[in-house]
């Protein structure tokens, strides 16, 4: 079993609707983040978080510590939102390294 | 500022050839680290550095070695490719700071090994 569990694995939705993909975790952490991945290959980070939650403009990540499990919220999904989705974990064990889950494949059709 | 930039972008290679990869970033990063990111796995970490002059091997170390003489350079290298590491290659660094943990990642290089 990964230590980083993500899904769904692909997700397709319409312009407009409210996309959730979950994230959940099994070693004990010190952060967790969010990144994305643009069809173009680039990686940017979207969230590093530790507790509660965060939120940047149509994106919101939640995180709850006691059930190993964090979700990343898309309001008002658009096209340009269409990306791949990566959670990662740093752990106590592992320090500065991260544990990457599989990523999320997001499509947004018009 | 170009934040992470990688040499080159793309590059085809024969069985047995060795080549160079090369990172450099310019936020005075303490931290640099090296992944592969291949079809249905998640990105894995091949080595890294937590400061000029040091390494460490990651989850998948074999085949590749690795060099930080300068702070804002870390180098892959593939002594002897086997087509095993074709592969997306990326790097990324971040600050030594707790709370500053943010990774920033280059553009990628994509190597097919013949």
């Amino acid at each position: 079993k990964n230590e980083v569990e993500q899904s769904p694995q692909n997700l397709t939705a319409q312009e407009g609707e409210f996309i959730t993909i979950n994230c959940s975790y099994s070693v004990g952490i010190s952060a967790l983040h969010w990144l994305q991945q643009h069809p173009g290959g680039g990686i940017v980070s979207l969230f590093m978080l530790s507790s509660g939650k965060k939120k940047h403009g149509r994106l919101i990540a939640t995180i709850n510590i006691q059930e190993k499990h964090s979700s990343l919220h898309i309001t008002a999904s658009h096209p340009r939102d269409s990306a791949v989705y990566i959670c990662a974990v740093s752990s106590e064990a592992s320090g500065s390294r991260l544990t990457f889950g599989e990523g999320t494949q997001l499509t947004v059709n018009p | 500022n170009a934040g992470v930039t990688q040499t080159p972008k793309f590059r085809v290679l024969k069985t047995g050839q060795s080549m160079t990869l090369l990172c450099a970033q310019d936020m005075n990063h303490e931290y640099m680290y090296w992944y592969r990111q291949d079809p249905g796995m998640g990105l894995r970490l091949i080595h890294y550095s937590v400061g000029e002059g040091t390494t460490a091997k990651g989850e998948v170390p074999d085949g590749y070695n690795v060099s930080r003489l300068k702070k804002q350079n870390f180098l892959l290298g593939l002594e002897s490719a086997a087509p095993s590491q074709t592969s997306v290659y990326f790097c990324a660094s971040r600050a030594a700071r707790e709370g500053r943990e943010t990774q920033y990642f280059g553009p990628g290089t994509r190597l097919l090994v013949l």
